[in-house]
């Protein structure tokens, strides 16, 4: 079945550091890919999405590019700061339910991201 | 209120009471969700309606009832819950088009639940 994986977190940098959190991903057909982010105490935030191949999804400074002949959709940001601190969610979205009508999104583990200033 | 609001914020409860947990989407989606969220493991997708209608069960077990009586709201009525059942319970909604682009979710705050 479809799946996500993310790397292990947690990444700890210091402000201004550049960041990469990978994620690839195993799927038939032609998935969206979605970059979300939770806050300590929050629920998920939509951070950035692309829904074809080579889209790249961007928002606050951060980005990722729909690699479809790596599956694969890593974040960066370019310099972090201490408010990016959070964990970042990477998820494809998938067909269930009934006749394939269900919008599911599959998820990674998440990937806790530590900025020190 | 806008987004996809959530009640209670915290809930503690115990195996043998009976509570509810509401969600209102104010976004005038057509699907909600719920998921649940422990700690150390991947998000899990619970139950997913679509104009009112269940349309995915992921084997979740009878404990927790899912109700959906318009587009617009969400709830899960919980029952003789155990203690593994502590987590973090987020609603999503969703604008779905069958056939087209899968669409993103938006979530709510989420309800911390302790079941003790």
């Amino acid at each position: 079945g479809n799946s996500v994986t993310q790397m292990e977190g947690p990444v700890t940098l210091s402000e201004e550091a550049f960041l990469t959190i990978n994620c690839t991903y195993t799927a038939t057909g032609y998935p969206s890919l979605f970059w979300y982010v939770q806050y300590p105490g929050e629920g998920l935030q939509l951070l950035l999405k692309a829904t074809k191949a080579d889209d790249k999804g961007s928002n606050k400074g951060f980005e990722a590019t729909y690699r479809k002949e790596t599956t694969s959709f890593h974040l960066e940001k370019g310099s972090v700061q201490v408010s990016d601190s959070a964990v970042y969610f990477c998820a494809l979205s998938d067909l269930g339910g009934k006749g394939g009508a269900t919008n599911k999104l599959i998820f990674g583990t998440g990937t806790l991201l530590a900025v020190q200033p | 209120e806008t987004g996809v609001t959530q009640t209670p914020r915290h809930l503690v409860m115990g195996m043998t009471n009976k509570k509810s947990l509401k969600c209102e989407q104010h976004l005038g989606h057509n699907a909600m969700y719920w998921y649940k969220q422990s700690a150390k493991k991947p998000l899990e997708l619970m139950f997913v309606y679509n104009f009112k209608e269940q349309t995915e069960n992921n084997s979740v077990p009878s404990r927790f009832s899912p109700e959906c009586p318009n587009s617009s709201h969400l709830f899960l009525h919980l029952h003789t819950l155990q203690p593994e059942d502590s987590a973090l319970y987020l609603c999503a909604s969703s604008q779905d088009r069958v056939g087209r682009v899968r669409s993103e979710q938006y979530f709510g705050p989420g309800t911390r639940l302790t079941v003790t």
